[in-house]
C-alpha cells in the first residue's frame, strides 16, 4: 500500500523557516517524481513544486522562486521542501504528492500558519 | 501561470449525469494530454480521478469520464451517487510545471 506521510508544519512568524518532510513507503520511490502542492483554509488546489526521480531537475511556482527549495533523499525514501522568507499568504495545508499517472498518492498534509 | 477556469458549482440530482468544464490554454491544457482531475471531500486529501485527459485509475468507477476538445477538458459524472458530493479539480501540465483549476462544487440534490 503506498503511504505519504508529512511532517514539519507549524506556526512560524513571517520571515521565518520551515522544512517540511514526507516520508514514502510502499512503492519504489526511486523511481518516482514528486510534487508539493498547497491549499490555503478554504481555498482551491496550488502546484508548488516537482522533482524528478534523482533529484536533479527541479521546477517551482512563480509565488515561491526563490524561497522555496524542493528536494529528496532515495536512501531514505523521503521527500523535503525548505521554505524560507515566509510570508502571511503561505499558509497552507502542504500535502506531497507521488506523479505517476497524475498525482496518483497523496499524503494527509500539514499544516503551516505564519503568523506573527 | 495562471489558474484553469472551472465553473464554481455545479449540480444534479441522484440518477442524472454532471459535466464539469476547465479552460485553459494552448500553453497547457491544449498543447498536451496532461490534463487529471482530482475530487476532494471536506477535510481530506484529494484523489485522483481521471488522468492523462481519458484513463481512470483503477478502483475509480466507471461512471467517470474525461474528454478534451480544444482547450477545454470535460469531467463527466454520469448516474450521480449521493458520495460524488465533493469539490473537483483538474489540473494540467503545462511545460514543466503543473496549473490546476480553481475548482467545482458538485452539489447531488
Amino acid at each position: 500500500e503506498v503511504q505519504l506521510v508529512e511532517s514539519g508544519g507549524g506556526l512560524v512568524q513571517p520571515g521565518g523557516s520551515l522544512r517540511l518532510s514526507c516520508a514514502a513507503s510502499g512503492f519504489t520511490f526511486t523511481s518516482n517524481w514528486m510534487d508539493w502542492v498547497r491549499q490555503a483554509p478554504g481555498k482551491g488546489l496550488v502546484w508548488v513544486s516537482r522533482i524528478n526521480s534523482d533529484g536533479s531537475s527541479t521546477t517551482y511556482a512563480d509565488s515561491v522562486k526563490g524561497r522555496f527549495t524542493i528536494s529528496r533523499d532515495n536512501a531514505k525514501n523521503t521527500l523535503y521542501l525548505q521554505m524560507n522568507s515566509l510570508r502571511a499568504e503561505d499558509t497552507a495545508m502542504y500535502y506531497c504528492a507521488r506523479d505517476w499517472g497524475g498525482l496518483s498518492s497523496w499524503g494527509q498534509g500539514t499544516l503551516v500558519t505564519v503568523s506573527s | 501561470q495562471s489558474a484553469l477556469t472551472q465553473p464554481r458549482s455545479v449540480s444534479g440530482s441522484p440518477g442524472q449525469s454532471v459535466t464539469i468544464s476547465c479552460t485553459g490554454t494552448s500553453s497547457d491544457v491544449g498543447g498536451y494530454n496532461y490534463v487529471s482531475w482530482y475530487q476532494q471531500h471536506p477535510g481530506k486529501a484529494p484523489k485522483l480521478m481521471i488522468y492523462d485527459v481519458t484513463n481512470r485509475p483503477s478502483g475509480v468507477p466507471d461512471r467517470f469520464s474525461g474528454s478534451k476538445s480544444g482547450n477545454t477538458a470535460s469531467l463527466t459524472i454520469s448516474g450521480l451517487q449521493a458520495e460524488d458530493e465533493a469539490d473537483y479539480y483538474c489540473c494540467s501540465y503545462a511545460g514543466g510545471s503543473l496549473v490546476f483549476g480553481g475548482g467545482t462544487k458538485l452539489t447531488v440534490l
